[in-house]
């Protein structure tokens, strides 16, 4: 089944302790991406990356880095999570071409207390 | 300015009821256009992709109007399953850009019997 993954789906931890947020696709998609979701602010992008070793800056990136080493994994890594980084995440794919579908994770639920 | 602006309702409608959102954008450099679809916590899902010559699917009909800047989605005859929020997105078609998706902040749909 073609699909995004992401782990852990929900996480409490405490302002911070380093934690990394999985993200797998199995399409072979070229460009992956990392959003964040909040109340009244939508989704708003961290980073995405167009493929392997090619990563660039979203809308707020701040606090957060990520890695692209293989086509499949993108990961999303915060060194030092803060209260103010408590919410909704979703990692997404797609193949490059501009009618082409994203396809987004299940979502990651992160509280930093 | 954000890059997509979308009204965040809420909406809510009788069953049979047809509903409009509509959805700006500020860069006239942008060249494909999206709804999505998103339920209660759960991950966007792709509605349909917004063509230059408007495009329907069953009770579903997309409108671009790329002189005004705005994209359009109306839901004929409601079902109590379109209860959901509803993301406009937008995607530039060149440079560093070409990767990132601008989404809206979405708008709910209530539908009720």
């Amino acid at each position: 089944e073609a699909q995004v993954t992401q782990n852990p789906r929900y996480l409490i931890t405490v302002t911070g302790k380093k934690l990394t947020v999985t993200c797998s696709q199995n399409m072979n998609h070229e460009y992956m991406s990392w959003y964040r979701q909040d109340p009244g602010l939508g989704l708003r992008q961290i980073y995405y990356s167009m493929n392997v070793e090619v990563t660039d800056k979203g809308d707020v990136p701040e606090g957060y880095k990520v890695s692209r080493k293989e086509k499949r994994n993108f990961p999303l890594i915060l060194e030092s999570p803060s209260p103010n980084q408590t919410s909704l995440y979703f990692c997404a794919s797609r193949q490059g071409g501009s009618y082409n579908e994203q396809f987004f994770g299940p979502g990651t639920r992160l509280t930093v207390l | 300015r954000k890059e997509v602006e979308q009204d965040p309702g809420p909406f809510n409608v009788p069953e049979g009821a047809t509903v409009a959102f509509n959805c700006t954008y500020s860069n006239s450099a942008s060249q494909s256009f999206f709804w999505y679809r998103q339920d209660c916590r759960k991950e966007p899902k792709l509605l349909m992709s917004v063509y230059s010559s408007g495009n329907e699917d069953g009770r579903f009909t997309a409108q671009l109007n790329r002189a005004s800047q705005y994209i359009s989605l109306l839901i004929r005859d409601s079902k109590l399953s379109d209860s959901a929020t509803y993301l406009c997105a937008v995607r530039l078609g060149r440079g560093s850009t070409l990767g990132r998706l601008y989404f809206g902040r979405g708008t709910q749909l209530t539908v009720w019997p």
